[in-house]
């Protein structure tokens, strides 16, 4: 389709692990942005990328997360040694250009046992 | 530190009438402001974005409303129909392309 597609949609795994989710943006989307929505709360900014550069990376809220972009496209988002308070909805977005209006993906829905 | 409000929690209304829904920030150096609609286990729709040089912005049934200097906005929503039923946030960018969002507003639209 062509909207933001983001996989897996659910994730379930043990406390410890490493996880991986992906994003893939609107092509042509040059901005990109990760955003983690915890169970009653509101939505809080991870991170942003300009192409292939994440200016700001002072969101992610531990070391143990990372995230990357390549080609100006596709997004991974990493978490390592996953903990129990990881659990939450990791939302994506993308937009023309910084500024211009996001556009979200469906989410994955990530719980660490 | 920027803090974004938004009042009331939840709403519920009968089909038909007018609602607004109110957001505020703490600090108002703001790059822009949206609104976006949030359905049950979906990801965010925008409904409408204020650049912070503008007042207001409409699309359809819904109005924008943007007052920098006293850190609100508002959302008009007429003639509300039970497909408006939804979770509505807003969100503020920040000169540093960080968005703070705030907790949103439930609303349900009865038939």
């Amino acid at each position: 389709g062509a909207g933001v597609s983001q996989s897996p949609s659910n994730k379930v795994t043990e406390k410890g692990k490493d996880v991986e989710l992906r994003c893939d943006p609107i092509s042509g989307h040059t901005a990109l942005y990760w955003y983690r929505q915890s169970l009653g709360q509101g939505l809080e900014f991870l991170i942003y990328f300009q192409g292939n550069s994440a200016p700001d990376k002072s969101g992610l809220p531990s070391d143990r997360f990372s995230a990357e972009r390549t080609g100006g496209s596709v997004s991974t988002l990493t978490i390592q040694r996953t903990q129990q308070e990881d659990s939450a909805v990791y939302l994506c977005a993308s937009s023309v250009n910084q500024g211009k209006p996001q556009h979200f993906g469906d989410g994955t829905r990530l719980s660490i046992l | 530190k920027q803090e974004v409000t938004q009042i009331p929690a939840a709403l519920s209304v009968p089909e038909g009438e007018n609602l607004v829904l109110n957001c505020s920030f703490t600090d108002s150096a703001i790059y822009n402001l949206q609104w976006f609609r949030q359905d049950p286990g979906k990801g965010l729709t925008s409904l409408l974005l204020i650049q912070s040089s503008q007042r207001e912005q409409t699309s359809g049934r819904l109005n924008a409303s943007l007052d920098k200097s006293s850190g609100r906005s508002t959302l008009y929503i007429a003639a509300s129909q039970p497909g408006d039923s939804a979770t509505y946030l807003c969100a503020v960018r920040l000169n540093n392309n960080d968005m703070r969002f705030g907790a949103g507003t439930r609303l349900t639209v009865k038939p």
